[in-house]
């Protein structure tokens, strides 16, 4: 039982638009998450995360929004660059643990 | 401040075999957590130490095992390999436990 879901497997973005990528999750315990990029060979880099009792958190071009009611989360990236372009992974944790559960990744192409 | 550092990074092991794998976490960051990545499972849980003690454990058999020592160094066993361990391990690590984790380039196993 999956309880973390990105349902997109790809996005494929123009340089300097924003990117959206979205994440779903069933657990209602899960009250802290975050966003990571990973590209090949390379372990995942945490980008931005955000608390239950928040429902936006922002930080340079990355801005992360939480509906709690929809159990929904997202990861907009504006302007989005070349660079960005790398499989992105929503994670969950709850009750201040560091069990991370994931969901399946994004691939995001950025083209120039 | 240097990174999670992981130790081997590439490691071929055949069926029956034992294997452990070493983690060295942010400096200061006293949190270790294990991650296997699999094409087919995603990003999964291993299991968490902290203050050399573990104190959560994901779903997966006994013959995967770790422990932690008092400079916070990890190490992680898998005994009796099966075909379906080969993976990308991650270790993160993190000050507390219900930090951000960061994570290391993973070690990849492949079991023939």
């Amino acid at each position: 039982d999956q309880q973390v879901k990105q349902n997109s497997p790809s996005l494929s973005v123009q340089e300097g638009r924003i990117s959206i990528l979205n994440c779903d999750y069933t657990n209602s315990m899960f009250d802290y998450f975050l966003w990571y990029k990973k590209y090949p060979a390379e372990g995942p880099t945490f980008l931005i995360s955000i608390s239950s009792i928040k429902d936006k958190n922002e930080d340079g071009r990355f801005t992360v929004f939480l509906n709690k009611s929809a159990k929904h989360l997202s990861l907009h990236i504006v302007p989005s660059q070349p660079g960005d372009s790398a499989v992105y992974f929503c994670a969950a944790a709850h009750n201040a643990g560091n069990m991370l559960t994931f969901g399946g990744g994004t691939r995001l192409m950025v083209k120039p | 401040k240097a990174g999670v550092t992981q130790t081997p990074r590439y490691l071929i092991k055949t069926r029956g075999q034992q294997v452990t794998l070493s983690c060295s976490p942010i400096s200061g960051h006293r949190s270790v957590s294990w991650y296997q990545q699999t094409p087919g499972q995603g990003l999964q849980f291993l299991f968490e130490y902290f203050s050399e003690t573990q104190r959560n454990k994901g779903n997966f058999p006994g013959r995967f095992s770790g422990r932690q020592f008092s400079n916070s160094r990890s190490e992680m066993n898998v005994s009796t390999l099966e075909l379906g361990d080969s993976a990308l391990y991650l270790c993160a690590s993190s000050l507390m436990t219900g930090d951000t984790q960061y994570f290391g380039p993973g070690t990849r196993l492949t079991v023939l």
